[in-house]
């Protein structure tokens, strides 16, 4: 079974700038997750589809980052314009009907 | 609000040794919870997932228990060895949001086996 699927794995923009993050979930995994890990602490949400509805997007920074899911598979999630304080590891998950959640490698985003 | 809490967060033991990762959380209410492992640099990997009415799980060397009603999980880990060498982290899944809620992380415990 294919695991996620994260690209790109690694970007370095300069603050202001704007970047995009995408995720082909696990197949057949409605629920789709994207989290912010910034060094040294835990994943935190920043939106929850399922589907291609948001079920949660209460932490998200809605003035300068967005996320769609299209067709209800493929993610991208966006940050227009970039902070330093966005520097950090953009993960991706998914899960089926609330069972374990698979999360993909990363995009690892610094922000000069 | 759930909060999730991992003691400690470093740990370094000599290879072979058995330790106990704990993990505690405010709100029993929880519909699952689930330890991950994170090398560095990157993504989590599910090691462990118990279901609330469960009380324990294992795979191979690892055993993870829930208490639910104390708001307590420990991850045990037998016989650790250097490629156990990783951060653990433990999530909850709130049952307000039912099938659908997301997972709440803690910081992680660092742990490292020395050879």
């Amino acid at each position: 079974e294919a695991g996620v699927a994260q690209s790109p794995r690694y970007k370095i923009i300069e603050k202001r700038q704007s970047v995009a993050f995408w995720c082909n979930p696990i197949s057949g995994h409605a629920t789709l997750y994207w989290y912010q890990q910034i060094l040294g602490q835990g994943p935190k949400l920043l939106i929850q589809f399922q589907n291609n509805g948001v079920v949660d997007d209460s932490q998200l920074p809605k003035d300068r980052f967005s996320a769609e899911r299209l067709k209800g598979v493929d993610s991208t999630l966006k940050i227009q314009p970039a902070k330093l304080e966005d520097s950090a590891v953009y993960l991706c998950a998914s899960s089926f009907q609330g069972s374990e959640a698979f999360f993909g490698q990363g995009t690892r985003l610094t922000v000069v | 609000k759930q909060e999730v809490t991992q003691i400690p967060a470093a740990l370094s033991v000599p290879e072979g040794e058995n330790l106990v990762l704990n993990c505690s959380f405010t709100d029993s209410a929880i519909y699952n919870l689930q330890w991950f492992r994170q090398d560095p640099g990157k993504g989590l990997t599910s090691l462990l997932l118990i279901q609330s009415s469960q009380r324990e799980q294992t795979s191979g060397r690892l055993n993870a228990s829930l208490d639910k009603s104390s708001g307590r999980s420990t991850l045990y880990i037998a016989a650790s060895q250097p490629g156990d060498s990783a951060t653990y982290l433990c999530a909850v899944r709130s049952i307000h949001g039912g099938s659908q809620g997301n997972l709440i992380f803690g910081k992680g415990t660092k742990l490292s086996v020395k050879p």
